[in-house]
């Protein structure tokens, strides 16, 4: 089973600042099928990103994925105040697909 | 406007049962494969079953396989997940979820998640 963990835990930015999100794999995730979501209290997620890289639709283009292999990011420049929420990255290249445990991006 | 809507969520004694639905509208449910995902109170995410478009696949996580049925009612447009043998650790927010996967996954493809409900929360306790 491929293990992600996604760091840090906890982000503390402000309206305006960029957010860089980690999320690493155990190993290699097949043709970068990775996606993240963000959820908001007593929402179920939203799809954001999938295949890395790819918005999904409707998602602003603030909102970057990047990277390959076993090496994720999910960077949000000009932070807005709707963007402050939980953040999770899923890989399904490889069964069972498994989601990170979340980064939670708060106001400072 | 997509809508994914879970219901009959509650408190239950160990050992009983629940039964799960999740209304869907504004896609073609009858084309879609559906998910259930349960979140453990402040834990991360969790899959636990998947129905085929058809209804003739289905699949479960370990944790859930032999206790947990999964179906659907296209007439109904609705996805059920029926939960017997309920323990404390089934406690969590279970949402469902349509299926998207990538069009060159060749024949090894697995799911990634488009559209989710708000999810029904389901306390197991004594």
């Amino acid at each position: 089973e491929i293990v992600l963990t996604q760091s840090p835990g906890t982000l503390s930015l402000s309206p305006g600042e960029r957010a860089t999100l980690s999320c690493r794999a155990t190993q290699s995730v097949r043709s970068n099928y990775l996606a993240w979501y963000q959820q908001k209290p007593g929402q179920g997620p939203r799809l954001l990103i999938y295949g890395a890289s790819s918005g999904a639709t409707g998602v602003p283009d603030r909102f970057r994925g990047s990277g390959s292999g076993t090496d994720f990011t999910l960077t949000i420049n000009r932070l807005e105040p709707e963007d402050f929420a939980v953040y999770y990255c899923q890989q399904y290249g490889t069964s069972p697909i498994t989601f990170g445990q979340g980064t939670r991006l708060d106001i400072k | 406007q997509v809508q994914l809507v879970e219901s009959g969520g509650g408190v239950v004694q160990p050992g009983r049962s629940l039964r799960l639905s999740c209304a869907v509208s504004g896609l073609t449910f009858s084309r879609s494969a559906m998910h259930w995902v349960r979140q453990a109170p402040g834990k991360g995410l969790e899959w636990v079953a998947v129905i085929s478009f058809n209804g003739n696949n289905k699949y479960y996580a370990n944790s859930v396989k032999g206790r947990f049925t999964i179906s659907r009612d296209d007439s109904k447009n609705t996805l059920y997940l029926q939960m017997d043998s309920l323990r404390p650790d089934d406690t969590a927010v279970y949402f469902c979820a349509k299926e998207e996967m990538s069009p060159d996954c060749g024949g090894d493809c697995y799911p990634y998640f488009d559209y989710w409900g708000q999810g029904t929360l389901v306390i197991v306790s004594s």
